[in-house]
């Protein structure tokens, strides 16, 4: 299996440009999940999928994020419009549904905004 | 709020060294402790996966232990070498699959 996989690995775009991250989760996990990772916050979750329906979103910080499932083996996460303080690496995991079960993490998407 | 707590941030040790991190969680409604090991410009890689009170997990020189009812687990690395540099996380995992990452412990291991 060729693990996680997230499209782009870099992206630099313009304030007010929207920007659209993609990812491919482990074939047969049915929990994905999206997390931010900065300076300040660490690695903070911003919402997660079981079965492809969102669970909890209360980690997505404004209405200009948002994220879909249309299916078991694809997600988007999208800022519309993105800001400057939107720079940051984001990074897309799946699991088994299952607490205990561990994530497994893609290479993340660096994502500057000027 | 749910807040998982790891000490110390950092930790330079030299090669050969032992040495240890904690992390603290909440002890109600507990299911799973996780630890992962995210090396620099690299993504988290699971270590271990404990849900026991008093469950111990090895691999290699990495140890950890978990105590549930007080709310702690241990990381032990016996003998670091430099590829062990590193940023250890612990996330706690209640009665969803939803984890709640600490901030880490960013271990420096000098040869």
């Amino acid at each position: 299996d060729a693990g996680v996989i997230q499209s782009p690995r870099h992206e630099v775009t313009e304030m007010g440009q929207e920007v659209t991250l993609r990812c491919k989760p482990i074939s047969g996990h049915n929990s994905l999940f999206w997390y931010r990772q900065t300076m300040m916050r660490g690695l903070e979750l911003l919402i997660y999928f079981n079965n492809n329906v969102p669970i909890d979103d209360s980690g997505m910080p404004e209405d200009r994020f948002s994220a879909k499932m249309p299916n078991a083996s694809f997600s988007t996460l999208k800022i519309q419009p993105s800001e400057p303080r939107d720079s940051a690496v984001y990074f897309c995991a799946s699991s088994f549904r299952r607490g205990m079960n561990e994530q497994f993490f893609g290479p993340g998407t660096r994502l500057t905004v000027l | 709020i749910l807040n998982v707590e790891q000490s110390p941030q950092s930790l330079h040790v030299q090669e050969g060294d032992s040495t240890n991190f904690t992390c603290s969680f909440p002890s109600s409604n507990f299911y799973a402790l996780h630890w992962y090991r995210w090396e620099t410009a690299k993504s988290p890689e699971a270590l271990f996966v404990m849900t026991l009170n008093g469950d111990e997990k090895k691999k290699g020189r990495i140890s950890a232990t978990l105590n549930t009812k007080e709310g702690y687990s241990y990381l032990y690395i016996k003998g670091s070498q430099p590829e062990d540099s590193a940023t250890y996380l612990c996330a706690f995992s209640g009665a969803t699959n939803k984890l709640i990452f600490g901030t880490g412990t960013l271990l420096a291991v000098q040869p």
